[in-house]
């Protein structure tokens, strides 16, 4: 089946340590995302990228970064100037034809949930 | 910037009763969307609704592009255990040559006690 697929669903962070969420998918879409969610709020976008080896800030990006070496893969990098981790993190992919989102909508995984230790 | 308002915040739902809430923006959006997002998944696409004044159902959801392209809202029709969840709706505008997704708060529907 086609799909989204995050891992791990649960992830520990030390002090000062940076810490890689994957994300991987094999819906052969252009574009891939990543959120932040915290509790009571809507999603907030990190980082996303429209085609492979560029990739664009989008609203809360600073204290993580990502690549896109693979059209199916985005990790995404939790450092540690990041001072309030503690968050779901979603990925999210779509069908992209340079205009950002465009119509298609865009479809999630199953989230990675990150805690300080 | 753009933002969405999403109301109710949250409700409660009691098995055979019809739900609606909104997403309400001072901005005209293009696309409007609506997710489920059960605990501890990702979010699902219910609804994704293109033009002004276009209504669309899925099973028992039905989903209304607001004429004015500001609004949106989504009924749930004879609610079932299993409606609950957290809902959230998702706003796509275009800024220069860039698309740009925002999403409301979302809208937790919880079973009445």
């Amino acid at each position: 089946d086609g799909g989204i697929t995050q891992s791990p669903k649960y992830l520990f962070r030390k002090e000062g340590q940076n810490v890689t969420l994957s994300c991987e998918q094999n819906l052969n879409h252009d574009a891939m995302y990543w959120y932040r969610q915290d509790p009571g709020q809507g999603l907030r976008l990190i980082y996303y990228s429209q085609i492979v080896n560029d990739f664009q800030k989008g609203d809360i990006a600073e204290g993580y970064s990502v690549s896109r070496e693979k059209k199916e893969s985005f990790p995404l990098t939790v450092t540690s100037a990041q001072k309030n981790p503690t968050a779901f993190y979603l990925c999210a992919s779509s069908i992209d034809r340079g205009r950002g989102f465009s119509n298609q909508p865009q479809h999630f995984g199953d989230g990675t949930r990150l805690s300080i230790l | 910037g753009q933002q969405l308002n999403q109301s109710p915040q949250s409700m409660f739902i009691q098995e055979g009763e019809d739900v609606s809430m909104n997403c309400t923006s001072s901005s005209i959006f293009n696309t409007w969307l609506w997710y489920k997002q059960d605990p501890g998944e990702g979010p699902v696409l219910l609804i994704a609704l293109y033009k002004a004044g276009e209504l669309t159902s899925n099973g028992r959801l039905t989903a209304q592009f607001g004429i004015t392209r500001k609004d949106s809202f989504l009924n749930i029709s004879a609610s079932i255990p299993s409606d609950v969840g957290i809902y959230f709706c998702a706003g796509l505008y275009y800024g220069g040559s860039q698309g740009n997704l925002i999403f409301g708060k979302g809208t937790k529907l919880s079973v009445k006690p």
